[in-house]
């Protein structure tokens, strides 16, 4: 079976902390890939990263920097310095032979 | 510009009405979806498509039934709306050559009385 966890279902911090949201995954596929997506208050899904199961290096896009570990089958991200506009839901999906994503978790970022 | 659209933002029936979700995409992408995303359940997939006219079922596909007569356009039919149908309907699309690229519709919040 392929599952994935997002624990924390809501997130408050103020504006310009850090924050970190935590992925776990399950899956009997060798080969997969690993996604975050933000959905704004507008509705629409926006892709912001993935990784395919081979490439365990971690990633720094501006305030965005994404930490995959294989050996926890975590795939956390995590959000320096927010600010007001990171307010959204933010979903960790995982691709195999099939697509799973987890329940989202809401970050608000209080001004 | 990649572009997956859906036929309405905001939709409200009524209980046993036959109610029809459009999705068209622009990309030439072979491989279709429809989710439902509902509040503490994440997005579950209903059913997807690999090519026109194939049609596979997804994690909760009871209540629901697809078309693909067109490789651009999916559709999502409610035969007999219920109010358990109520919710945010995603439509995704995705190239075989670059499965790690799923693009999503803006989705349309169904509402059934």
């Amino acid at each position: 079976a392929q599952k994935v966890t997002q624990a924390q279902t809501e997130i408050s911090v103020v504006e310009k902390e850090d924050v970190t949201l935590d992925c776990v995954y399950e899956t009997r596929d060798t080969t997969y890939y690993l996604f975050w997506y933000k959905q704004p208050p507008s509705g629409e899904l926006v892709f912001l990263i993935r990784r395919n199961s081979f490439d365990e290096q971690n990633e720094i896009s501006g305030r965005y920097s994404w930490n995959f570990q294989k050996s926890t089958s975590s795939f956390n991200f995590t959000i320096t310095a927010s600010q007001v506009v990171d307010s959204a839901v933010y979903f960790c999906a995982l691709r195999g032979q099939k697509v799973t994503f987890g329940t989202g978790t809401k970050l608000q970022v209080i001004p | 510009d990649v572009k997956v659209t859906q036929s309405s933002r905001y939709l409200v029936k009524r209980t046993g009405e036959k109610v029809f979700l459009e999705c068209v995409q622009d990309m030439d992408h072979e491989n279709m979806f429809w989710y439902r995303q509902d509040p503490g359940l994440g997005l579950r997939l209903i059913y997807f498509s690999y090519d026109v006219k194939m049609k596979e079922k997804g994690d909760i596909p009871e209540g629901y039934s697809v078309s693909r007569e067109k490789k651009e356009r999916f559709s999502l039919i409610l035969e007999s709306a219920s109010t358990n149908q109520t919710s945010m309907y995603l439509c995704a699309s995705i190239q075989t050559s670059r499965p790690y690229e799923q693009y999503f519709g803006p989705g349309t919040r169904l509402t059934v009385t």
